[in-house]
């Protein structure tokens, strides 16, 4: 069975880099799309990027100019930097797997809540 | 972007209730459509792909239509475990978009 589980600081300032990590056990971490995903209280869900194909990455637009996502496949991690956060990034932030030549997210982590205040 | 767009917003129902989600594209997306549902405090659950097929695991009561740019996701026989908010999502484009989410409520 696959596992996702995100850790990370809570709390980050304004202006800073929002960091979290996400570790996946229970399955290869090869052969698939590795993603974030947020969703801001009471709101709904919003695909952040992901990587594949040994580094290769695809961000959506609205967050790309701060986002970064990268991986360590030595120790079946995926990584999410997203900078120069506000208030509009508080959000609880997912990690999830996705499979498939059209990838869709079968496995999601628990979510941690990222609070973006001073 | 691909705008996705749900109806109801809200849907009162009780257990033994056949009930219907409706997700709207606003351009055509093939079958590219997934469904999701998200408990109080959980992550979303995997439901169905490529708009109708279920995700292993997933009950046979759970059914999903469409193609093109209007899609529903079908209960037909309301449980009490299936009280949730459920989600679509398109995967046919970038950026890949969700809709803004069905609550399904006990009537």
């Amino acid at each position: 069975q696959v596992q996702l589980q995100e850790s990370g600081p809570g709390l980050v300032k304004p202006s800073e880099t929002l960091s979290l990590t996400c570790t996946v056990s229970g399955d290869s971490f090869s052969s698939f799309y590795w993603s974030w995903i947020r969703q801001p209280p009471g709101k709904g869900l919003e695909w952040i990027g992901y990587i594949y194909d040994s580094g290769s990455t695809n961000y959506n637009p609205s967050l790309e100019s701060r986002v970064t996502i990268s991986e360590d496949t030595s120790i079946n991690q995926f990584s999410l930097k997203l900078s120069s956060v506000t208030a509009a990034d508080t959000a609880v932030y997912y990690c999830a797997r996705a499979r498939g030549s059209r990838p869709n997210f079968d496995y999601w982590g628990q979510g941690t809540l990222v609070t973006v205040s001073s | 972007d691909i705008q996705m767009t749900q109806s109801p917003s809200t849907l009162s129902a009780s257990v033994g209730d056949r009930v219907t989600i409706t997700c709207r594209a606003s351009q055509t997306i093939s079958t590219w459509l997934a469904w999701y549902q998200q408990k109080p405090g959980k992550a979303p659950k995997f439901l169905v792909y490529k708009a109708s097929t279920l995700e292993s695991g997933v009950p046979s009561r759970f059914s999903g239509s469409g193609s093109g740019t209007e899609f529903t996701l079908t209960i037909s026989s309301l449980q009490p475990d299936d009280f949730a908010i459920y989600y679509c999502q398109q995967y046919n484009s970038y950026p890949y978009t969700f809709g803004q989410g069905t609550k399904l409520e006990s009537k």
